[in-house]
C-alpha cells in the first residue's frame, strides 16, 4: 500500500465553477477525514466519515460543500461555485477504526481565479 | 470549541541552535500529538503522548506534556536543514483531530 492518495495535486478554476476532489485512503482503514489548509495554517477539519457513513461536518462546511464516500473506500468532495476564498489545500487523511494516527494525502492545492 | 495556539508563529536559526516552540489549549487535551509537514507534502506523525508530564525523546527532538494536560512543548537540538518544516500540536479526540495553527521552522546551513 502507498499510503493515501489524492487527486488532482493541483487544480485552477474560474470562479463561479465546481470542482471535485478524489481521496483514496489506505485500505481497511475505516476512518476518512477531510481537512482545509490555508498558508502556514493548521489544518481545519471539513468532515468526517465511519466507512460509508459521514458523521460529522463542520460549520466551515457551508452548503457549496459536499462529500461522500459511498462505498467506505475513496471519498470525494465536491464544491458547487467556487469562490476565490475556497483557495486553499485541501487534505485527506485515514486511520484504522482503533489508533490514533492519522495518515495525510499530500492534498490538492485548489486555487479560485 | 477547543482552540491550539502554537508559538511563536515563525522561526528562523542557524543550523546548530537549539529551540523550543509551545502549543496551548483552551481545554485539556485527550491525547495529544505533534506532527510536521513539509512542503507540499501532508503532515506527518511525530510523536503522541497522553500522560500529563510525560516527556518523550525522538533523536534530537524533546517532547513535554504539562502536568495539567493543557499544554506541550518541543525542543530540538542542534538544529539541522533537514528540521524545516511546518510543526504542528493536535489534539487526537475520541474520532477526530483538531490541529493548532502551527510553527513555521526554517533552519539555515
Amino acid at each position: 500500500d502507498t499510503g493515501v492518495s489524492q487527486n488532482p495535486r493541483h487544480k485552477i478554476t474560474k470562479r463561479g465553477q465546481n470542482v471535485t476532489f478524489r481521496c483514496d485512503p489506505i485500505s481497511e482503514h475505516n476512518r476518512l477525514y477531510w481537512y482545509r489548509q490555508t498558508l502556514g495554517q493548521g489544518p481545519e477539519f471539513l468532515t468526517y466519515f465511519q466507512n460509508e457513513a459521514q458523521l460529522e461536518k463542520s460549520r466551515l462546511l457551508s452548503d457549496r460543500f459536499s462529500a461522500e464516500r459511498p462505498k467506505g473506500s475513496f471519498s470525494t468532495l465536491e464544491i458547487q461555485r467556487t469562490e476565490q476564498g475556497d483557495s486553499a489545500m485541501y487534505l485527506c487523511a485515514s486511520s484504522p477504526l482503533r489508533a490514533t494516527e492519522a495518515f495525510f494525502g499530500q492534498g490538492t492545492r485548489l486555487t479560485v481565479v | 470549541t477547543q482552540l491550539l495556539e502554537q508559538s511563536p508563529q515563525f522561526l528562523s536559526i542557524q543550523e546548530g541552535e537549539n529551540l523550543t516552540v509551545y502549543c496551548n489549549s483552551s481545554s485539556v487535551f485527550s491525547s495529544l500529538q505533534w506532527y510536521r509537514q513539509e512542503p507540499g507534502e501532508g503532515p506527518v506523525l511525530l510523536v503522541t503522548v497522553v500522560t500529563g508530564g510525560e516527556v518523550k525523546k525522538l533523536k534530537r527532538l524533546t517532547f513535554q506534556f504539562g502536568d495539567a494536560r493543557k499544554d506541550s512543548s518541543l525542543h530540538i537540538t542542534a538544529a539541522q536543514p533537514g528540521d524545516t518544516g511546518l510543526y504542528l500540536c493536535a489534539d487526537a479526540g475520541t474520532y477526530k483531530y483538531i490541529f493548532g495553527t502551527g510553527t513555521r521552522l526554517k533552519v539555515l546551513a
